[in-house]
């Protein structure tokens, strides 16, 4: 298996533009995490979905912020509109149990909001 | 928020020395994990320790937990250039992963 693919590795934007951050999750997994990496706030858990369902978005920071998962290989991250401390390293990770086995990270989108 | 608290921040040893670091919790876990991250990648899931085990090991990593303590402690011996990373606890509470802040390990060659 390929693993946890995110796209794009990098984004660049403008405050206020809408941002999409993209995940393809590994196979057969049915969880599928969204987590955020700052260097003040450390790793932080967004939201996390079971079986294509959203079950905890507590730690979404905003209504700018929504998750997507439309199907067991796809999920979106959107962030509209951007601000500049929306800058971080966004990872998206895949497990077969949840938060009770391992977690399979992709290898992260970097966002910049100037 | 962080549940776990890695000690120290930072490490820097030589080649073939032992790491060891420790993370502390507040709450009562399921389960206490350990991940790697390289500088700009992903997480590497290493070793993951129920809170009915006390003590587990994988190649070169030694893993134990005390639940009274609420502490835990990941010991990488005979270290190589290639363990120069950051290393995460992250503890299971509620059905999701809380990580610390880490440990950022320099091995010298």
């Amino acid at each position: 298996d390929a693993g946890v693919i995110q796209s794009p590795r990098h984004e660049v934007t403008e405050m206020g533009q809408e941002v999409t951050l993209r995940c393809k999750p590994i196979s057969g997994h049915d969880y599928l995490f969204w987590y955020r990496q700052t260097m003040m706030r450390g790793l932080e858990l967004l939201i996390y979905f079971n079986n294509n369902v959203p079950i905890d978005d507590s730690g979404m920071p905003e209504d700018r912020f929504s998750a997507k998962m439309p199907n067991a290989s796809f999920s979106t991250l959107k962030i509209q509109p951007s601000e500049p401390r929306d800058s971080a390293v966004y990872f998206c990770a895949s497990s077969l149990v949840g938060s009770e086995g391992e977690q399979y990270f992709g290898p992260g989108t970097r966002l910049t909001v100037t | 928020s962080q549940q776990g608290e890695e000690d120290p921040q930072a490490l820097s040893i030589q080649e073939g020395e032992n790491a060891t670091m420790n993370c502390s919790y507040k709450t009562s876990i399921n389960n206490l994990q350990w991940y790697r991250q390289n500088s700009g990648r992903g997480l590497v899931h290493l070793i993951l320790i129920r809170s009915n085990e006390r003590e587990k090991h994988s190649g070169r990593l030694r893993v134990t937990l005390d639940t009274s303590k609420k502490s835990s402690s990941l010991l990488i011996t005979a270290s190589r250039a290639a363990d120069t990373a950051s290393y995460f606890c992250a503890t299971d509470a509620d059905y999701k992963l809380s990580f610390g802040a880490g440990t950022t390990v320099t091995v010298r060659a």
